[in-house]
């Protein structure tokens, strides 16, 4: 697609359920992000992919998150046991270059938010 | 810690007026400076960037200044408009680390 893709744009869940989100990025883009903006806040990273290289899950705040990348493209960002301090939006982006320096930086998906009652 | 400070939080500008956002960062080795935009139930989206190789960079009604010795860059928009009401957030990146750094952001409001 033209640009990064992200469903669903809302999710409403229940404490304690697992959520999963999902981001289709540039068709071409090898290195892909997902980040975290709560109200007000700046952008926490998560998690980096690139290419077939083991993921950098330094970000991840704690076991209950985890994502994959299958076939180097599509990206699902997993929740468990989700917590009310989980409500944000969950931003996912891509680059053709590693840390966007390049080629017009980073793309950003609109995000999913996430709602957590 | 690799750190990118962005004031102000918030700015108020008269349509007209010139909007001035500032970052500060630590790291002598970031190389990379981009400012990204983002409207609401949108993800920001890159809006110019610059290297440390030059001083000032332009596009439009829109210009980052680099200070390489006081280690700060800044945002300046001639000619706010309504439209460019948003939040900004400056980034900080370096060669060899695919993570950058952001700054907390800047709500911009112009008023009509």
């Amino acid at each position: 697609g033209a640009g990064v893709s992200q469903s669903p744009s809302n999710k409403v869940t229940e404490k304690g359920k697992d959520v999963e989100l999902r981001c289709d990025p540039i068709s071409g883009h090898t290195a892909l992000y997902w980040y975290r903006q709560s109200l007000g806040q700046g952008l926490e990273f998560l998690i980096y992919f690139q290419g077939n290289s083991a993921p950098d899950k330094s970000g991840l705040p704690s076991d209950r998150f985890s994502a994959e990348r299958t076939g180097g493209s599509v990206s699902t960002l997993t929740i468990q046991r989700t917590q009310q301090e989980d409500s944000a939006v969950y931003l996912c982006a891509s680059s053709l270059v590693p840390s966007g320096t390049e080629h017009g930086g980073y793309t950003f998906g609109s995000g999913t938010r996430l709602t957590v009652v | 810690q690799q750190q990118v400070k962005q004031s102000p939080q918030s700015l108020i500008v008269q349509k007209g007026g010139i909007s001035i956002i500032n970052c500060a960062y630590e790291n002598t080795a970031f190389d990379y400076f981009p400012w990204y935009q983002q409207f609401p139930g949108k993800g920001p989206a890159l809006l110019i960037a610059i290297r440390p190789d030059v001083s000032e960079k332009k596009e439009g009604r829109f210009t980052i200044s680099f200070n390489k010795s006081a280690k700060q860059f800044s945002l300046h928009i001639m000619d706010s408009q309504p439209g460019d009401s948003a939040t900004y957030f400056c980034a900080a990146s370096m060669r060899g680390s695919y993570i950058p750094t952001f700054g907390r952001g800047t709500s911009l409001i112009v008023h009509p």
